[in-house]
């Protein structure tokens, strides 16, 4: 069984569309973020959810908008997406948020390409 | 913005150590240290992290420096498949990782 798993694996979608991005652990953390890789290489946080609570919400366009119906889920919602919106979008989860303890563990990612 | 200042890339032959350097001048006390790498094409992968001792485990060592200013992580024979990107990523309670731009290893056959 695949911990953390996201879908859909690729999207392709024109400009001005709304798409989502699901995510789901199977491994009883509370804990799960989402984090974008750009064309870079470079990977930063987008949000962060404990407990279906968000505590983490970096500086990200509110066409970004994640949602996490359950502790096992986060979802991310992007309305009128960009072409600089195109990137490796990653879910990841931990058990917790303490720093001994906030050991993550990654999806296989989802690539999006806004054309 | 990262707190740890690592080298661009090593290169390594296959099944000799890799000695991996990190620098974080500015850790403070609650800070914990964490590897993770990153494989061609894949999620970020947890390695390894520790907070003042030596720590290892079945993937690599870790040894931190007395004064916890550096840390190495240390692959015992590195493998074709140990070529990443790694970080060292310095975390707090309540924070999410930070990632710098890496060490990238190359391991040649």
């Amino acid at each position: 069984d695949t911990a953390v798993s996201q879908t859909p694996k690729y999207l392709v979608t024109q400009m001005g569309n709304d798409k989502s991005i699901k995510c789901e652990q199977n491994l009883g953390h509370d804990t799960m973020y989402w984090y974008k890789q750009d064309s870079k290489k470079f990977l930063k946080i987008m949000f962060s959810y404990n407990n279906k609570e968000l505590i983490i919400n970096e500086t990200v366009p509110n066409r970004f908008s994640p949602k996490s119906p359950d502790k096992a889920h986060l979802n991310l919602h992007i309305n009128s997406l960009e072409l600089g919106d195109s990137a490796v979008y990653f879910c990841a989860s931990s058990l917790s948020t303490t720093g001994g303890k906030n050991i993550q563990y990654f999806g296989a990612g989802t690539r999006l390409s806004v054309l | 913005d990262a707190k740890t200042t690592q080298p661009n890339s090593m290169e390594s032959n296959e099944e000799e150590p890799v000695h991996l350097p990190c620098n974080h001048s500015t850790i403070s006390g609650t800070d914990y240290i964490h590897w993770y790498r990153q494989l061609p094409s894949q999620g970020p992968e947890y390695v390894i992290h520790g907070l003042t001792s030596n720590v290892n485990n079945r993937m690599a060592s870790l040894a931190i420096a007395e004064d916890r200013k550096s840390s190495t992580l240390i692959l015992h024979r590195a493998t074709l498949r140990d070529a990443a990107v790694y970080y060292c990523i310095l975390l707090w309670a309540g924070t999410a990782l930070i990632f710098g731009k890496g060490t990238t290893l190359s391991v040649s056959s």
